[in-house]
């Protein structure tokens, strides 16, 4: 079966700090993969997805990137925090166009 | 672009109602998603609709994949605490892979 990991679970950072969130996939091979951010009590906002090792598509121009250095490892990364950047941050994987999330990560930037 | 318009935005009911809840939109949808998101958690799938009038169950939940294919409902039965969260509706768009998603329904049990 598939599974799908993100660390960490929570990260309180700096304004200015840099970031790095981690995504994996176990039991899948060539995945898409996507990276979302939710404000709170508010929806889903897609900020890239991948269909492949090394291609990134970034659907919302910001403080973030993402890289696919691995089949089944999506990362997202920022140089400098904003106070903006604060949600909860949600990566999935996809299979004949359903999607399928993992557990998310908390950022709080103070 | 496509657009999914979700309501009710909240739901606040007593604990043994049933809901309803709808998502519409002025494209057509090859697919209807429901998802449901606890606090805190990721969205979890409940119910995937592929063919239009398409009625589907998962335990009390059904929902239907509308006629026209611009519309899906969810029902929930005989509602219980562990029914609070948020519901997502969501369909494919046509031109990547990307998932076109309603802004959600909050569902809220009073004591």
């Amino acid at each position: 079966s598939q599974t799908i990991h993100q660390w960490p679970a929570t990260l309180v950072q700096p304004v200015g700090s840099p970031l790095s969130l981690e995504c994996t996939v176990e039991g899948t091979s060539n995945p898409n993969l996507y990276w979302y951010r939710q404000a709170a009590g508010r929806g889903l906002q897609l900020l890239f997805y991948s269909v492949g090792i090394g291609q990134i598509s970034s659907e919302v121009p910001q403080n973030l990137s993402a890289s696919r250095p691995q089949d089944r490892q999506f990362i997202l990364s920022s140089k400098k925090l904003l106070l903006s950047d604060s949600g909860f941050y949600l990566c999935a994987w996809a299979r004949d166009g359903e999607q399928f999330f993992g557990p998310g990560t908390r950022l709080t930037v103070l | 672009g496509q657009q999914l318009n979700q309501s009710p935005q909240s739901m606040f009911i007593q604990e043994g109602e049933d809901v309803s809840m709808n998502c519409t939109s002025s494209s057509i949808f090859n697919t209807w998603l429901w998802y449901k998101q606890d606090p805190g958690e990721g969205p979890v799938l409940l119910i995937a609709l592929y063919k239009a009038g398409e009625l589907t169950s998962n335990g009390r939940l059904t929902a239907q994949f509308g006629i026209t294919r611009k519309d899906s409902f969810l029902n929930i039965s005989a509602s219980i605490p562990s029914d609070v969260g948020i519901y997502f509706c969501a369909g494919p768009q046509v031109s990547n892979y990307q998932l076109i998603w309603g802004a959600g329904t909050k569902l809220i049990i009073k004591p």
